[in-house]
């Protein structure tokens, strides 16, 4: 079936290391991708994006790497920080015009030791 | 803050009330959105409006009534709601016009928490 889902529940990484978060999505039809950073009581908050014509993009601190041909995503945060602290969700986008309708991983819990 | 504002943040309501959760945004976009979120399951996606009008309703059951009398607002009315119905309720928006090969980037409120008795 199609599915966004994500490699691991959670992931602790030291103070100052890089992060990695990956996700999988089986819609080969997908264009466009989205990474969400969820901190507790707050809504999603937009990270970056990725459009399927690109493999990388990159943004303060965080890239984001498209890997088409395994269908695979991931978010590299580059020296963590306790404000990194979050749950991180991945989204694709299967309509090409149009209403946007976003189809979410479950999410990977980030905890960033001190 | 993104821009998306939602009331009330936290809301307890037993199975006989009838209440409405509202959301406005701030931002200018077109389209708005409502999203359920249960502890362990992915967002899902109740409905969109685009330009006032819903274009996709994700079979959700009809104790959950939405209704967007304009372009900045978007409630979700509840009635005789079941204890499964309690989750985070989350509003987002957008710009809403979205081409090929563009993007249409959604922007979340803070939720409203939700729990049925």
């Amino acid at each position: 079936g199609e599915s966004v889902g994500l490699h691991l529940p959670t992931l602790s990484v030291q103070e100052g290391d890089n992060s990695i978060i990956n996700c999988a999505y089986s819609n080969s039809a997908s264009d466009y991708f989205i990474w969400y950073k969820q901190e507790s009581g707050k809504g999603p908050q937009f990270i970056i994006d990725i459009r399927s014509n690109m493999d990388k993009r990159q943004g303060q601190r965080v890239t984001v790497l498209l890997n088409k041909t395994v269908k695979h995503l991931s978010l590299q945060i580059a020296a963590t920080q306790p404000g990194d602290s979050a749950v991180y969700f991945c989204a694709e986008n299967r309509h090409q015009t149009g209403a946007n309708n976003l189809f979410f991983g479950t999410g990977t819990r980030l905890t960033v030791i001190p | 803050e993104t821009g998306v504002t939602q009331t009330p943040r936290h809301l307890v309501m037993g199975m006989t009330n009838k209440k409405s959760l509202k959301c406005e945004q701030h931002l200018g976009h077109n389209a708005m959105y409502w999203y359920k979120q249960s502890a362990k399951k992915p967002l899902e996606l109740m409905f969109v409006y685009s330009l006032e009008e819903r274009v996709e309703n994700n079979s959700v059951p009809s104790r959950f009534s939405p209704e967007c009398p304009n372009s900045s607002h978007l409630f979700l009315h509840l009635h005789t709601l079941q204890p499964e119905d309690s989750a985070l309720y989350l509003c987002a928006s957008s710009q809403g016009v979205r081409v090929l090969g563009g993007t249409d980037t959604q922007y979340f409120g803070p939720g409203t928490r939700l729990t049925v008795l």
